[in-house]
């Protein structure tokens, strides 16, 4: 079945780790966009991706970091480097159409607590 | 001005009821307009794209206008399991393809 896949479900760092949260897609859509959400809140774009190997910040990229070497997968690093990193993150895909972009597909999330 | 903006409610209804949402959009380049629905702890999940025509699904009713930047959703006869946050998104073509609002939440009471 087609879709898009995140993991871990859950995730637990210390202070001052890296963490990666993986985002794969089987859908063959060009675009993929990692969000934050906490809790309460709307979603926040942290990074997108429209095509491989080329990826634009978000309003909230600050200590997150991104890589798009295959059209399948969108990894998320946050770096020790973001202050507050304990929310839920949701990795999205996309088509572009002639007329614009089909609707968003979203993952199941990934929560991370920072302990 | 925010991109894509909702009134975050709570909207608090009786079942049965008929309930509409408003979103407002700032840039008049959006193509693509569409209404997620979020339970809470999940995923956010497509409920409807809206159309220039306007559109329905049952007893969901979505419109744009796009001279006052704006789309609704309407729902009607109201179901304890439409309680949920419901997100506005905006698409255009280009870069930030994807806008979400922050959402509006819906509860509703026996």
């Amino acid at each position: 079945d087609g879709g898009i896949t995140q993991s871990p479900k859950y995730l637990f760092r210390k202070e001052g780790q890296n963490v990666t949260l993986s985002c794969e897609q089987n859908l063959n859509h060009d675009a993929m966009y990692w969000y934050r959400q906490d809790p309460g809140q709307g979603l926040r774009l942290i990074y997108y991706s429209q095509i491989v190997n080329d990826f634009q910040k978000g309003d909230i990229a600050e200590g997150y970091s991104v890589s798009r070497e295959k059209k399948e997968s969108f990894p998320l690093t946050v770096t020790s480097a973001q202050k507050n990193p304990t929310a839920f993150y949701l990795c999205a895909s996309s088509k572009e159409t002639g007329q614009g972009w089909t609707e968003a597909f979203f993952g199941q999330g990934t929560r991370l607590t920072v302990v | 001005r925010k991109e894509v903006e909702q009134d975050p409610g709570p909207f608090n209804v009786p079942e049965g009821a008929t309930v509409a949402f408003n979103c407002t959009y700032s840039n008049s380049a959006s193509q693509s307009f569409f209404w997620y629905r979020q339970d809470c702890r999940k995923e956010p999940k497509l409920l409807m794209s809206v159309y220039s025509s306007g559109n329905e699904d049952g007893r969901f009713t979505a419109q744009l206008n796009r001279a006052s930047q704006y789309i609704s959703l309407l729902i009607r006869d109201s179901k304890l399991s439409d309680s949920a946050t419901y997100l506005c998104v905006v698409n255009k073509s280009g870069r930030r393809a994807l806008t979400f609002g922050s959402g509006t939440r819906l509860q509703v009471q026996p």
